[in-house]
């Protein structure tokens, strides 16, 4: 079964420092992708970052950019410079094959709040 | 080019009642999936549409049900609303490649059952 672990419920981090938001997945699918997702308190989620399971580099987005372990399976989110409006809650979530069909499974999420 | 739309965006029911729940994907994606949303279980998948068809669906009772148009957009209904199904719900869309795509979500309709 595929499956999402983000062990932080909570973090904190000061104005225009870096965070990392931790990731761990379960697959034994050889192809599968990766996302981040930001979601603020009026509740739309927004796409982050996308990281698939055979890029070689890390993913990077603007101040966004995605820590890819393969063999670790963690694929954790740095956010650098954080700024106020970063507070938010972040989900986790990976796409893989079922039924022949894309199918995406998503974590818990970590609530991330900034310190002025 | 437009985002993904949901409508309405709040709501109040009372229990026993139904709810119908609209989402517009973006031009040119087929698929449409549903998610719910509550504090206590965090994201869960409901069911996501490709071409008019259901293609797969998560573990919710029969009172869940949706349809997808020929034009993509989407509907979900929630019949005999319970307590419990005061929700966040998330709709969203994505291309029709085989794999690789990544989903768009809308702002959410937000739920509340009195």
């Amino acid at each position: 079964a595929q499956k999402i672990t983000q062990t932080q419920p909570g973090m904190f981090v000061q104005e225009k420092e870096a965070v990392t938001l931790d990731c761990t997945y379960d697959t034994s699918d050889q192809s599968y992708g990766l996302f981040w997702y930001k979601q603020p308190s009026s509740g739309e989620m927004i796409f982050l970052i996308y990281q698939g399971s055979y890029d070689e580099q890390n993913a990077t987005e603007g101040r966004y950019s995605l820590n890819f372990q393969k063999a670790r399976k963690s694929a954790n989110l740095v956010i650098s410079a954080s700024q106020l409006g970063d507070s938010a809650m972040y989900f986790c979530a990976m796409w893989t094959i079922s039924g022949g069909y894309q199918k995406v499974t998503f974590g818990i999420g970590t609530k991330l709040q900034v310190i002025p | 080019k437009a985002g993904v739309t949901q409508t309405p965006r709040y709501l109040i029911k009372t229990r026993g009642q139904q709810v119908t729940l609209s989402c517009s994907p973006i031009s040119g994606h087929r698929s449409v999936s549903w998610y719910q949303q509550t504090p206590g279980q965090g994201l869960q998948f409901l069911f996501e549409y490709f071409s008019e068809t259901q293609r797969n669906k998560g573990n919710f009772p029969g009172r869940f049900s949706g349809r997808q148009f020929s034009n993509s957009r989407s509907e979900m209904n929630v019949s005999t609303l319970e307590l419990g199904d005061s929700a966040l719900y998330l709709c969203a869309s994505s291309s029709d490649r085989a794999s690789g795509n990544t989903i768009y979500f809308g702002e959410g309709s937000w739920l509340t059952v009195v």
